[in-house]
């Protein structure tokens, strides 16, 4: 199963709005709105942040938001906080041979 | 809540059970997944299994070598894990399936070091 691509970084200063890309096949995010992102801080454990492209979880800030275009699933952080200082993972269900989970190889997100 | 236990210095080869007590949901309700980050890299999705055990997936790099497991009377999740390799050097976390494809709560992890 192939990790989905997504960018290194991304920065942005506080209270501006950056996005995160997450590109994969047909075969995952093309194929199912099966789609989440997590963040991560250094030393933690994921947190979910988003799942089913769009949908956000109770206690979540709806200043994340989440779409997706064809083959490409993107994050949106409005209203950047220090705080959002992390890194971020797409995920997508995916059918190859067996039903699967492929993540992305996770975006540093630097608040300048 | 969910805690991971078993991780440690393993040779490569050897094998190694990693548990999980699940605790303040209703454990049996829930598909559960192990996932792992190797030091300094992002998340692989290892394997997952429903319910009541009868459904169960690996990522093709662990086939044959990992097996996953539950107990649902003691709200328990486990990975056993054989012909460890280098690239298995990983923290280990297993988290519940919110039933929408994604983990909506992940223990702290445990650590697994393979080396000679």
């Amino acid at each position: 199963q192939s990790a989905l691509t997504q960018p290194a970084s991304v920065s942005g200063s506080p209270g501006q709005s950056i996005t995160i890309s997450c590109t994969g096949t047909s075969s995952d995010v093309g194929g199912y709105n099966h789609v989440a992102w997590y963040q991560q801080h250094p030393g933690k454990a994921p947190k979910l942040m988003i799942y089913e492209v769009s949908d956000r979880p109770s206690g979540v800030s709806n200043r994340f938001s989440g779409s997706k275009s064809g083959n490409t699933a993107s994050l949106i952080i409005s209203g950047l906080q220090v705080e959002d200082e992390a890194d971020y993972y797409c995920s997508s269900y995916a059918t190859i041979t067996t039903p699967a989970f492929v993540f992305g190889a996770g975006t540093k997100v630097t608040v300048l | 809540q969910l805690v991971e236990s078993g991780g440690g210095l393993v040779q490569p080869g050897g094998s190694l059970k990693l548990s999980c007590a699940a605790s303040g949901f209703s454990f049996s309700n829930f598909w559960m997944t192990w996932a792992r980050q190797a030091p300094g890299q992002g998340l692989e999705w290892v394997a997952n299994i429903n319910g009541d055990g009868s459904k169960i997936f690996y990522v093709d790099a662990v086939k044959g070598r990992f097996t996953i497991s539950r107990d649902n009377a003691k709200s328990s999740l486990y990975l056993q894990m054989s012909s460890l390799r280098a690239e298995d050097t990983a923290v280990y976390y297993c988290a519940r399936d919110n039933g929408h494809f994604s983990a909506d709560f992940w223990g702290q992890g445990t650590r697994v070091t393979v080396s000679s």
